[in-house]
């Protein structure tokens, strides 16, 4: 089984401040998973990436492979983007399927 | 299209009772998964289901069973609730495994068990 560590577990920042979410896995993979977990429970897909960096908005993902290490970047960051980040790498080994996840980030941005 | 919906939202269930998840998608997904998440861990993976009319066992399978007759249905069930199933379930879907697609999540089920 993949362990997946996340870094911070809280997180509070001042809006317009840079942030970054780090998360290491222990297993070789060939995608990783980000989600936001809302206020409200729901849980969204972020991003999956495999190599390189990926970027949505103000939300850049980036992933290094060979160190097994991925960051969570939200530039601008504002009160709504408050959430909980989640980072999750598939099962490895044994043909098995689904995603093992870090307990995630709690993100809180203030006005 | 309603994506990944989960039907009851709320449930308090007493000691020994049995009751069914249901998780139904609308996107054709092959994969479909159950994960629970309890506080203070991270969500955990019950069981899942590579394509219709299979399922298999993830990290926390104990106590729960589960089926996959219709492609766009996955059900889970307790046979007999015990305190230390009380959780948030989580239902996700997803068109090929979890290496190649992201997954899509149902709004979860609050379970109380008394």
């Amino acid at each position: 089984k993949n362990e997946v560590e996340q870094s911070p577990q809280n997180l509070t920042a001042q809006e317009g401040e840079f942030i970054t979410i780090n998360c290491s896995y222990s297993v070789g993979i060939s995608a990783l998973h980000w989600l936001q977990q809302h206020p409200g429970g729901g849980i969204v897909s972020l991003f999956m990436l495999s190599s390189g960096k990926k970027k949505h908005g103000r939300l850049i993902a980036t992933i290094n492979i060979q160190e097994k290490h991925s960051s969570l970047h939200i530039t601008a960051s504002h009160p709504r983007d408050s959430a909980v980040y989640i980072c999750a790498a598939p099962y490895s080994g044994g043909g098995a399927d689904g995603l093992t996840f870090g307990k995630g980030t709690h993100l809180i941005i203030q006005p | 299209n309603a994506g990944v919906t989960q039907t009851p939202k709320f449930r308090v269930l007493k000691t020994g009772q049995s009751m069914t998840l249901l998780c139904a998608q609308d996107m054709n997904h092959e994969y479909m998964y159950w994960y629970r998440q309890d506080p203070g861990m991270g969500l955990r993976l019950i069981h899942y289901s590579v394509g219709e009319g299979t399922t298999a066992k993830g990290e926390v399978p104990d106590g729960y069973n589960v089926s996959r007759l219709k492609k766009q249905n996955f059900l889970l069930g307790l046979e007999s609730a015990a305190p230390s199933q009380t959780s948030v379930y989580f239902c996700a879907s997803s068109y090929l495994g979890s290496s190649y697609n992201e997954q899509f999540f149902g709004p979860g089920t609050r379970l109380t068990v008394l």
